[in-house]
């Protein structure tokens, strides 16, 4: 089935440090989604993306649709504690404009250290 | 407005036996999917339930079967359990109109172990 591939796997910050991970497959995808998931909760939708090269911003977290349609990519800027835990993206195939098929990746484990 | 609810929070099966896990939708939603999250991984799509009715399934085997109620809470049985079915099961409602949804909140999980 279709895979997408989330990098890296892990990171260890500063508190302060901007951070970048990304998303990638093989496959074209109509919308990107990032979640964050905590302990002990489920995922929590942070951006939908819907158009190929859109940027969106939410407060200090940007995340971009990549141009070829397989790709995006999660950015956040001046880590505080809080924003410790797993990123997912997730995204929809062509066709398919029904967030609760979504495809997700495997995760980034964000740590910031104080 | 009450969030998505599931229950119970943990459950500790033998295999071979069989398990109901539940699920109450946030209010004004109609859409209900269930996803199979393993230590380590993305949640994985198990199928989706609009309308009282199957409405799209992963690749999950027909052990895996589901049921909406009108109120659309929601629940998720599993026969025959295998030691691979140890994982957090997801719930997240969504509001739908044709094909299409809304954002999918999620529930916080119940976490299934099978010893």
């Amino acid at each position: 089935g279709q895979q997408l591939n989330q990098s890296p796997q892990s990171m260890f910050i500063q508190e302060g440090e901007d951070v970048s991970m990304n998303c990638t497959s093989s496959s074209i995808f109509n919308t990107w989604l990032w979640y964050k998931q905590d302990p002990g909760e489920g995922p929590v939708l942070l951006i939908a993306l819907y158009k190929a090269g859109e940027l969106t911003s939410n407060g200090r977290l940007t995340a971009q649709f990549g141009i070829t349609r397989k790709d995006s990519f999660l950015n956040i800027s001046a880590s505080i504690p809080s924003d410790v835990g797993i990123y997912f993206c997730a995204g929809l195939l062509p066709y398919n404009t029904n967030a609760g098929k979504s495809t997700f990746g495997d995760g980034t484990t964000l740590t910031v250290k104080p | 407005e009450t969030g998505v609810t599931q229950s119970p929070t943990h459950l500790i099966k033998t295999r071979g036996q069989q398990v109901t896990l539940r699920c109450s939708s946030q209010s004004g939603h109609n859409t209900v999917s269930w996803y199979q999250q393993a230590l380590g991984q993305g949640p994985q799509f198990i199928f989706q339930y609009y309308r009282e009715e199957e409405n799209g399934r992963g690749n999950f085997p027909p052990r895996f079967s589901g049921l909406q109620f009108p109120n659309y809470s929601s629940e998720l049985n599993v026969n025959a359990l295998e030691l691979d079915d140890s994982a957090l099961y997801l719930c997240a409602s969504s509001s739908a109109s044709g094909k299409s949804t809304d954002t999918q909140y999620f529930g916080p999980g119940t976490r299934l172990t099978v010893l």
